[in-house]
């Protein structure tokens, strides 16, 4: 399967805990996406990169929460100290620019319970 | 700010019915617009993306339309099973395209009933 794949794909965890998600890209894709999704709304941005480079972060994106990806590959998402109300799907896409076009291609998501 | 809205929220109609899902954005000034479908639990799948020059783009019984200066999308399915049932999101890709981020709108449920 060349998609884009999360994982874990559940994590339940309690209140103060930390939790890092990973995502892996389809591979020739030089662009990666993190978006938060809650229940009934559309998803929300996050944070993304082009290659290594971390280009725009969100608001939504509190101290709390840092996002990498090292070599211009897989990228991963930490949550630290997690509240209640980080609980949400946390979705990865990946793309590629191609004659000014780009399609974002979405990862299966990893769901995140905070108990 | 660019905010996306989708009308209606939820959607129920019999197997083989032709609808359209509607969309609006109020600031024209998009990249180009994407739908998608997201099945219960999962991730986005894209259906369509049309960049801010078109005005329409197809695939099977799927046809996505748009009109930038009004900030309307509209995705017309035509003879819809009840495989379609899903949730539909629009996305908008604002200003040049080196901004990476797509602004979601709320989603359409449907359920298409056999």
């Amino acid at each position: 399967d060349t998609g884009v794949s999360q994982d874990p794909r559940h994590k339940i965890t309690k209140r103060g805990q930390n939790v890092t998600f990973r995502c892996d890209p389809i591979s020739e894709h030089n662009r990666l996406y993190w978006y938060r999704q809650t229940l009934g709304q559309g998803p929300e941005f996050l944070t993304y990169f082009q290659n290594e480079a971390q280009l725009e972060k969100s608001r939504l994106l509190s101290d709390r929460f840092s996002a990498e990806r090292p070599k211009g590959s897989f990228s991963t998402l930490e949550i630290q100290r997690t509240e209640q109300g980080d609980s949400a799907m946390y979705l990865c896409a990946s793309s590629q620019r191609r004659a000014g076009e780009e399609t974002q291609y979405f990862g299966p998501g990893t769901r995140l319970l905070v108990l | 700010k660019q905010e996306v809205t989708q009308i209606p929220a939820a959607l129920s109609v019999p197997e083989g019915e032709n609808l359209v899902l509607n969309c609006s954005f109020t600031d024209s000034a998009i990249y180009n617009l994407q739908w998608f479908r997201q099945d219960p639990g999962k991730g986005l799948t894209s259906l369509l993306l049309i960049q801010s020059s078109q005005r329409e783009q197809t695939s099977g019984r799927l046809n996505a339309s748009l009109d930038k200066s009004s900030g309307r999308s509209t995705l017309y399915i035509a003879a819809s099973q009840p495989g379609d049932s899903a949730t539909y999101l629009c996305a908008v890709k604002h200003g040049s395209s080196n901004t990476g981020k797509l602004i979601f709108g709320q989603g359409t449920t449907l359920q298409v009933k056999p």
